[in-house]
């Protein structure tokens, strides 16, 4: 089975701009999450997706958002991007509860 | 609350010597408790998972950890390191609300 897929790996943006990041779950997953990885913070949850529905979320600002399509395929979208958004941001997927979740590599964000 | 503490941010060993990485947790129900480690740029992988079938859990790569509820911790051990565990290493709890409570996680160093 393929793994998780996001993209893009790298992404680099100057402040005030938006951003969307695409995540792929494992083939049969229907539940996606995403977290925020900095050295400052560590690993934080953003929120969790299953079945097109926003089921959890973290104690992120508004500007963060996120959705999922019918194929479990996921979105995120950060507006008004800020100088500390820069942070790896991780998509996991599983196949009901969000427990043993599997991640992606990640996308990379610069914002500049 | 529910919460992770990693002992130790740092961890060094020598190649063929015992790691040993520390973790404990706050929950106030059973928990579900993961080891997951992370190679640079990449994202996390896991290695093992405790969901109350057993105490002692055997992973990947030779490592397992031991829970104990009495000590309310979940260490990782592996006999003998090798210079490919070098890594950082994470064991998030299962939240309530489904998500991964991450601690700050220990990275492991080995030397030749």
């Amino acid at each position: 089975k393929a793994g998780v897929t996001q993209t893009p790996r790298y992404l680099i943006k100057t402040r005030g701009q938006q951003v969307t990041l695409s995540c792929s779950p494992i083939s049969g997953h229907r539940s996606v999450s995403w977290y925020q990885q900095t050295p400052g913070q560590g690993l934080q949850f953003l929120f969790e997706y299953f079945s097109e529905t926003q089921r959890n979320k973290g104690n992120f600002p508004g500007r963060f958002s996120g959705r999922q399509f019918s194929n479990s395929r996921s979105e995120m979208n950060v507006s008004t991007l800020e100088l500390g958004d820069s942070a790896l941001y991780l998509c996991a997927s599983s196949m009901t509860a969000a427990y043993e979740q599997y991640f992606g590599p990640g996308t990379r964000l610069t914002v500049t | 609350a529910q919460s992770v503490t990693q002992l130790g941010s740092h961890v060094s060993v020598s190649e063929g010597a015992l790691v040993l990485l520390r973790c404990n947790y706050s929950s106030s129900v059973p928990p579900y408790l993961f080891w997951y480690v992370q190679y640079p740029n990449q994202g996390l992988q896991l290695l093992l998972k405790y969901t109350s079938a057993a105490t002692l859990v055997k992973g990947i790569n030779g490592f397992e950890a031991e829970f104990k509820k009495s000590e309310t911790s979940f260490h990782l051990t592996k006999p003998s390191a090798h210079m490919s565990d070098a890594a950082e290493y994470f064991c998030p709890l299962g939240g309530s609300q489904g998500n991964l409570i991450f601690g700050k996680g220990t990275k492991l160093s080995v030397k030749p």
